[in-house]
């Protein structure tokens, strides 16, 4: 099975602070995806990469930017933390290739800036 | 451009009774539909996936949809409702349209199912 492992359940940060969620897979997936989850809103998309050292805007990236230094991890930062991004984080990852392949995800990070 | 509605952010049934869950999309190419679910204070889980093989596809715990072109739809079903059935429901759209980007799923916004004893 896959897994995809956010390194935290739940965090707590104050506004201004630089803020890092880590994501890691473990099934050399070359997509990875980071979203935010709001009631009633669904889920929107931060920014993704396809493969190492790319990266794509998503439709909310204002106030993030992303980092992908290895294949296995895919990290999501907010540069200054402000209220407004307290939401449940989601990472997912996807083998592009061999047909059309679902996204995976991991548990979830639940952030709230305080 | 791709798009999904899921009519009804919350549905009620009995245990037992059937479940439907409705899914329209919008795309301007051949969608490949998926279902997911999310128990409370989870990730995502792939209930089924449809990628045109067969326009019934069955999915895991009993769940499964049906795609309808001409309706534009992909509505999962379950013929008897669980206690354990509760959960969050997301409909997905996305395409292998060279021309798009490959991969990105399109969200609903989400149908939260509630079974009462």
């Amino acid at each position: 099975d896959v897994k995809v492992t956010q390194s935290s359940r739940y965090l707590v940060k104050r506004t201004g602070e630089k803020v890092f969620l880590e994501c890691v897979q473990d099934m050399d997936h070359e997509n990875m995806f980071w979203y935010r989850q709001d009631p009633g809103l669904g889920l929107r998309l931060i920014y993704f990469s396809y493969d190492v050292k790319m990266k794509e805007k998503g439709d909310i990236p204002e106030g993030y930017s992303v980092s992908r230094e290895k294949k296995e991890r895919f990290s999501l930062i907010l540069e200054s933390a402000s209220t407004n991004q307290t939401s449940m984080y989601l990472c997912a990852s996807r083998r592009p290739t061999g047909g059309i392949q679902p996204q995976h995800f991991g548990d979830g990070t639940r952030l709230s800036i305080l | 451009a791709q798009s999904v509605t899921q009519l009804g952010s919350h549905v009620s049934v009995s245990e037992g009774a059937l479940v439907l869950l409705r899914c329209n999309y919008s795309s301007s190419v051949p969608p490949y539909l998926f279902w997911y679910v999310q128990y409370p204070n989870q990730g995502l889980q792939l209930l089924l996936k449809y990628t045109s093989a067969a326009t019934l596809v069955k999915g895991i715990n009993g769940f499964e949809a049906e795609f309808k072109k001409s309706e534009t739809s992909f509505h999962l079903t379950k013929p008897s409702a669980h206690m354990s059935d509760a959960a969050e429901y997301f409909c997905a759209v996305t395409s292998a349209d060279r021309g798009s980007t490959l991969g990105r799923l399109y969200f609903g916004r989400g149908t939260q199912l509630t079974v009462w004893p």
